[in-house]
């Protein structure tokens, strides 16, 4: 079955680490996005691709970076700068960048920091 | 204010009452979504709507663009249904081309035996 896998679902992270978490999705889908989500909010958008070897920034791009050199791959990497790293991170796609079509979401990632 | 507000935060029923969880929002929307996430994390997209009224199982989903409102409706609740569950708007205006959901910060349903 077609869907999106994260990986890993727990990830601990020291002070000062980067850390890079995994995206895939092998439904073929144009578009692929990040989001952050913390305790009673909304979901935030990271950063966003609309197509291979393009992404841009989304609300809360700051401390995060991404690459799209695959179209089935969008990892996203949290670097030192990010100053509240702790979330849980979810990975989504779809078809393509218009809005008449629905996001298909992965399980998720829960970052913690040791 | 958020552009997305969703009532009531927490919800407890027992098995078997109707539900409904409202969502309210502020801007200008091409399209609705109400998304499903489980204890574990993941989210399943239910519905998403632009008009009317839209029904799937146990579930049905209405807007009012009028009144910018849309309700999600389950009859017959049942212990599995505990989940979050999620409203989301895309917005008329496309950013950069790209779509852009804002989200609610969800509704959290315990259903009980």
């Amino acid at each position: 079955d077609g869907g999106i896998t994260q990986s890993p679902k727990y990830l601990f992270r020291k002070e000062g680490q980067n850390v890079t978490l995994s995206c895939e999705q092998n439904l073929n889908h144009d578009a692929m996005y990040w989001y952050r989500q913390d305790p009673g909010q909304g979901l935030r958008l990271i950063y966003y691709s609309q197509i291979v070897n393009d992404f841009q920034k989304g609300d809360i791009a700051e401390g995060y970076s991404v690459s799209r050199e695959k179209k089935e791959s969008f990892p996203l990497t949290v670097t030192s700068a990010q100053k509240n790293p702790t979330a849980f991170y979810l990975c989504a796609s779809s078809i393509d960048q218009s809005s008449n079509q629905p996001q298909h979401f992965g399980d998720g990632t829960r970052l913690s920091i040791l | 204010k958020n552009e997305v507000e969703q009532s009531p935060q927490n919800l407890t029923a027992q098995e078997g009452e109707f539900i409904t969880i409202n969502c309210s929002y502020s801007v200008g929307i091409s399209a609705l979504h109400w998304l499903q996430q489980h204890p574990g994390g993941g989210i399943v997209s239910l519905f998403m709507l632009s008009s009317g009224k839209k029904k799937h199982g146990r579930l049905i989903a209405t807007i009012n663009i009028q009144e910018k409102h849309s309700s999600l409706h389950i009859t017959a609740s049942h212990p599995r249904d505990s989940a979050v569950y999620i409203c989301a708007v895309t917005g008329r205006y496309i950013i950069q081309g790209a779509q852009k959901l804002v989200f609610g910060q969800g509704t959290r349903l315990t259903i009980n035996p």
